[in-house]
């Protein structure tokens, strides 16, 4: 069964410093990796996706994640952050084609950042 | 796109009544998903739909949870006989699905559920 582990429940940042979340998942075909965002009051949205292909993906408002296959990782990365990304942040996989289509989350990363 | 809508906000019932929520996906979505979130937690599968046809449906879910999305648009999720361990929020979700699975989905506000 596939599972996604997101290692930093709470994370607290200043403004500017650098960010990296991690994520692992765990299954053995290919997969479809997403990272997702709450900011508060707000619904889910897509921060970026990664299905092939190049595996460094660029999202919205300069995030990045790095699909490593080797090690199952997907972690999302920001150089420099602002008091706006304080959110919650949540990783997480389907196996498309070669699996199931349903898509499983990780338990989430509450960040916070200080102005 | 008007985004997916989810009916109502919250819902606050006592334990062994049955309550009903409602999803309207984006309209030419193909796929809809629902998910149960509790505080701390990552959103947790329970079912999804291509167009009408329910294909998958989470093991943890209980008989007295069922869902139907009659005509492949607007889908419904019943609770029957709640109980206070299904106090959660409900989220759906679509997608336009491809085949291929990377089609992002698309998230409701979600209906925030106390079972009292």
């Amino acid at each position: 069964a596939q599972s996604v582990s997101q290692h930093n429940h709470h994370v607290i940042l200043s403004e500017a410093a650098s960010l990296e979340l991690g994520c692992n998942y765990s299954y053995g075909g290919t997969v479809n990796l997403f990272w997702y965002v709450q900011y508060p009051g707000q619904h889910l949205q897509l921060l970026l996706k990664y299905f092939s292909g190049d595996p460094l993906v660029k999202g919205i408002k300069g995030f990045e994640a790095e699909f490593i296959k080797s090690k199952f990782s997907f972690n999302l990365r920001k150089p420099s952050v602002q008091w706006s990304d304080t959110a919650e942040y949540f990783c997480a996989v389907n196996a498309g084609l070669t699996g199931t289509y349903k898509y499983i989350f990780g338990t989430g990363t509450r960040l916070k950042v200080l102005a | 796109d008007t985004g997916v809508s989810q009916d109502p906000r919250h819902k606050i019932t006592k334990r062994g009544q049955n309550v009903t929520f409602r999803c309207d996906p984006i309209s030419e979505h193909n796929r809809l998903y629902w998910y149960r979130q509790t505080l701390g937690q990552g959103p947790e599968f329970l079912t999804y739909f291509q167009n009408e046809a329910q294909l998958e449906k989470s093991r943890l879910l209980s008989d007295r949870f069922s869902a139907e999305r009659p005509k492949g648009s607007f889908s419904t999720l019943e609770i029957q006989r709640t109980e206070q361990g299904d106090s959660a929020m409900y989220l759906c979700a679509s997608s336009l699905e491809t085949g291929v699975g990377n089609s992002p989905l698309h998230f409701g506000n979600g209906t925030r559920l106390t079972v009292t």
